[in-house]
């Protein structure tokens, strides 16, 4: 059963702040890695994918992949209020379906 | 990004009719589009994965023959609830593969919500 694992939260994070949202997954053959946003009552969006150990950034967000720890995490630098959603990690190996962890809320505090 | 659209957004019925929803890519084709359920406060869960011109494959616990799946071109799939009962009103989301140098990203249509009385 492959799984991806992510902290319920909520996390809670002062206006400004760094956030910090973590996933482990099971399956050591995984390949590509992405982070989506979902707000309450909407459908998730693409926020980033990355394919290689190391970081990725795209403005606020950077990704995160440790292929070795089978890692993958997203920094989000100056948090706003408009960020708190909840945030949802995705794993896909080769030529597979992609594997949704549950999800971290976040929770960015004026 | 890609876009995915659904309709309808909202959807009411009585119990026993039977509710089509389109998800369709817009701006690039995809041989691969799946069909998520969310209820309130709860994780997606996925229940098909509909292949463009092939059965959908369904999840376990997932009785095919209420969930309806109709993949039939490159940027249309169909998904029917037939014999609606209220126990099936929730957020319904599609999402499509796009395949670009070689790597595949899922893109979600902005989802579709039945309400079944």
């Amino acid at each position: 059963q492959k799984e991806v694992e992510q902290n319920s939260g909520p996390l809670s994070v002062p206006e400004g702040a760094i956030a910090s949202l973590n996933c482990t997954y099971s399956d050591r053959g995984s390949q590509s890695f992405f982070w989506y946003r979902q707000y309450s009552g909407k459908s998730p969006e693409l926020i980033m994918f990355i394919y290689s150990n190391g970081d990725k950034e795209d403005g606020r967000f950077t990704a995160q992949l440790n292929k070795a720890s089978q890692y993958v995490s997203l920094l989000i630098r100056d948090s706003q209020p408009s960020d708190s959603a909840t945030y949802l990690c995705a794993v896909r190996g080769y030529g597979q379906n992609f594997v949704f962890g549950p999800g971290t809320r976040l929770s960015v505090l004026p | 990004g890609a876009v995915v659209s659904q309709h309808p957004s909202w959807v009411i019925c009585k119990s026993g009719t039977s509710v089509k929803i389109e998800c369709r890519s817009l701006d690039f084709q995809a041989t691969t589009m799946f069909w998520y359920r969310q209820f309130p406060k709860q994780s997606l869960m996925l229940m098909a994965t509909s292949n463009e011109g092939s059965k959908a494959t369904y999840e376990q616990g997932v009785e095919k023959d209420k969930f309806l799946i109709n993949h039939a071109s490159l940027t249309l799939s169909t998904l029917t609830v037939t014999s609606a009962h209220p126990e099936d009103s929730s957020f319904y989301i599609c999402s499509a593969n796009r395949e670009a140098g070689g790597w595949e990203t899922q893109y979600f249509g902005p989802g579709t919500r039945l309400l079944v009385l």
